[in-house]
């Protein structure tokens, strides 16, 4: 199976930038992704890593360390509605359970003015 | 563009009671999942399927059953609710087993 961590909750200050740690421990791996959840919504796409290094995407960018089973998501320029909940994922990779998506608990930011 | 569409949004059921959610995509995407999300528990995978006609246990799936007779449309079944299954249910989908799941806007389940 798989263990994925991250911290519960995080605040910070608009305009600042914050990084959100994700630790894993799987026996297979196929890709690692971020997703963002508002309260009461449902989980969007963020971001997706597959290899090692840094994928940027406008303010948030991702990194992944498949040999130290590490990820971090970072957010720049924080805004108001960046206030949410981010989801770790990691894709299994063996066959039978190929394609499965296994989260984290998710980390609560909290952006304030 | 619907995307994944989830119906009923919100329901009340009596325990013992039995419904069916319904989950349907229209980006002709093979694979199609159903997680539960409860406080502190993240999303948990329940069943899953690779393509029409089949369908695969997930980490949680007792107390639930699933179809997949046609490619756009993956059923959620409760046999016999539980309060256990109070949860905010999503169903998801991606185009294959390497792609983006992209998620529907979840079903409110109280099983009272």
């Amino acid at each position: 199976g798989q263990n994925i961590d991250q911290p519960t909750e995080m605040t910070a200050t608009e305009g600042a930038i914050v990084q959100i740690n994700c630790t894993y421990q799987t026996s297979g791996f196929n890709g690692l992704f971020w997703y963002q959840q508002h309260a009461g919504e449902a989980p969007t796409f963020l971001s997706y890593n597959v290899l090692d290094g840094l994928e940027e995407k406008g303010r948030f960018s991702s990194f992944l360390s498949r040999s130290k089973g590490y990820s971090y998501l970072l957010l720049k320029e924080l805004q108001m509605k960046d206030s949410a909940s981010y989801l770790c994922a990691v894709r299994d990779q063996r066959g039978s359970t190929l394609g499965r998506l296994y989260f984290g608990r998710g980390t609560q930011l909290t952006v304030w003015p | 563009n619907a995307g994944v569409t989830q119906t009923p949004k919100f329901r009340v059921l009596k325990t013992g009671q039995s419904m069916t959610l319904l989950c349907a995509q229209d980006m002709n995407h093979e694979y199609m999942y159903w997680y539960r999300q409860d406080p502190g528990m993240g999303l948990r995978l329940i069943h899953y399927s690779v393509g029409e006609g089949t369908t695969a246990k997930g980490e949680v799936p007792d107390g639930y059953n699933v179809s997949r007779l046609k490619k756009q449309n993956f059923l959620l079944g409760l046999e016999s609710a539980a309060p256990s299954q109070t949860s905010v249910y999503f169903c998801a989908s991606s185009y294959s087993g390497s792609d983006t799941i992209y998620f529907g806007e979840g079903s409110w389940l109280t099983v009272v």
